[in-house]
Formats: C-alpha cells, structure tokens, sequence
C-alpha cells in the first residue's frame, strides 16, 4: 500500500516540549496539506504546500508552528513549545496538482500535551 | 468565507434503516464536494465527491446528490449495517486556487443489530 504515511502515529509530550511529526505522500502527488482535528470537530486547515513551496498558512497557525516540506517529497511539522491547547490529531493530505482536487489522508498524529 | 453545516449526531439506527445525513454549504463559485468517513482511531477516508451541480456520487450504497439550487449535499444509505458505524464528514474543495478543505463538524452514526 502506497498512501500516505505519518509518523508518530501518536506523541506524548510535557508543556514547553518541542516535537516534530512527519509525513510522507503519495509518491507524485505534489499538493500536500496539513490539517488539526480537536475531538468532535472537524478537520481545519493549517497550510498547503505546492511541492516545496508553501503557498498558504492558516492563522490557526501561530508562531510557534512551522512547516517545511524540503525536495517536494516529505513533510515536517514543528511545535515548539507546545501547550495544553495544541492537544489534536494532526492530519496529512496529498493530492495532485490539475482537474481534480481530491485529498489522500494519512492516519494522523494524535498529539498529548500534558 | 465558505462554510460546511452538518446535521448533529449521534444518529443511532437499526440495522437495515435508511440513513440521511444532512450537509448544506456556502461558497463563491462552484466547490467540489466530499463525504469522508472516520472509523475510530483512523484517518479520513474518501466515501464520494461529486464535482459539478446535479452530479451524483455513490459508493458501497452511499449516495449524494450535488443540488446547486438548495447549496446541499446530503449522504444517504438505504440500509445501513453494524459496519457503517462511524463518524461522517462533508466537506468542500476551496476553489481559491490551494483546494484546501472546509469541513463540517462531522455526524457520528452508531448503527445497532
């Protein structure tokens, strides 16, 4: 199976820790998105990547979160100094750049701050 | 901005009852529109899209029709299983140029033998 993959698929931290979560697309798939999952909501948009580029950031995203997605392959998600309220699942999605826009989800990261 | 409303769950049916899930949408333009499904402690997978208004998308006898005039997109199954227990999503495709997903707050449906 070649979906897309996230790792941890689940990370226990401390309040003031920094944590990093990868994820790796569909291979060819260009657009890759990351999305933030609290319980019982729905997935919210954090940023969008056009191979390497990051061409949108949500405001969810504050100043300590940052993305990269180095060669237009993988994907790295960095909070630093995390706190209570960063507890969510963080979700991964890629798909490809033409006539269609439908999104591949990995299994998420489900992150705890404790 | 674009906006996804969903029917509050849970909704709790008998095994072979016939399942609506309502899902109305704003949006400028004309978005794409998703049903995805979460089974507990996993990721979203795709139940159907349909593109353009009056497209039907269907899978594993899950139906949504995309209804322009009314901005809906609701999610049904003629008979449902102890299977399809899960949590349902519906979402739109931004059109302004990322694709970026706008989603309701998701529907859990527990279905009982």
């Amino acid at each position: 199976d070649t979906g897309v993959s996230q790792d941890p698929r689940h990370k226990i931290t401390k309040r003031g820790q920094n944590v990093t979560f990868r994820c790796d697309p569909i291979s060819e798939h260009n657009r890759l998105y990351w999305y933030r999952q609290t319980l019982g909501q729905g997935p919210e948009f954090l940023t969008y990547f056009q191979n390497e580029a990051q061409l949108e950031k949500s405001r969810l995203l504050s100043d300590r979160f940052s993305a990269e997605r180095p060669k237009g392959s993988f994907s790295t998600l960095e909070i630093q100094r995390t706190e209570q309220g960063d507890s969510a699942m963080y979700l991964c999605a890629s798909s490809v750049a033409g006539y269609t826009d439908t999104q591949y989800f990995g299994p998420g990261t489900r992150l705890t701050v404790l | 901005g674009d906006s996804v409303t969903q029917m509050e769950g849970p909704v709790t049916l008998s095994e072979e009852a016939f399942l609506t899930i309502n899902c109305t949408y704003t949006a400028t333009g004309y978005p794409s529109l998703f049903w995805y499904v979460q089974y507990p402690g996993e990721g979203l997978q795709l139940l159907l899209k349909a593109t353009k208004a009056d497209d039907k998308g269907s899978n594993k006898g899950f139906e949504a029709t995309y209804r322009k005039e009314t901005t809906s997109f609701h999610l049904e199954k003629g008979s449902v299983q102890v299977s399809d227990s899960a949590v349902y999503f519906c979402a739109l495709s931004d059109q302004g140029g990322t694709y970026k997903y706008i989603f309701g707050t998701g529907t859990r449906l527990k279905v009982l033998a």
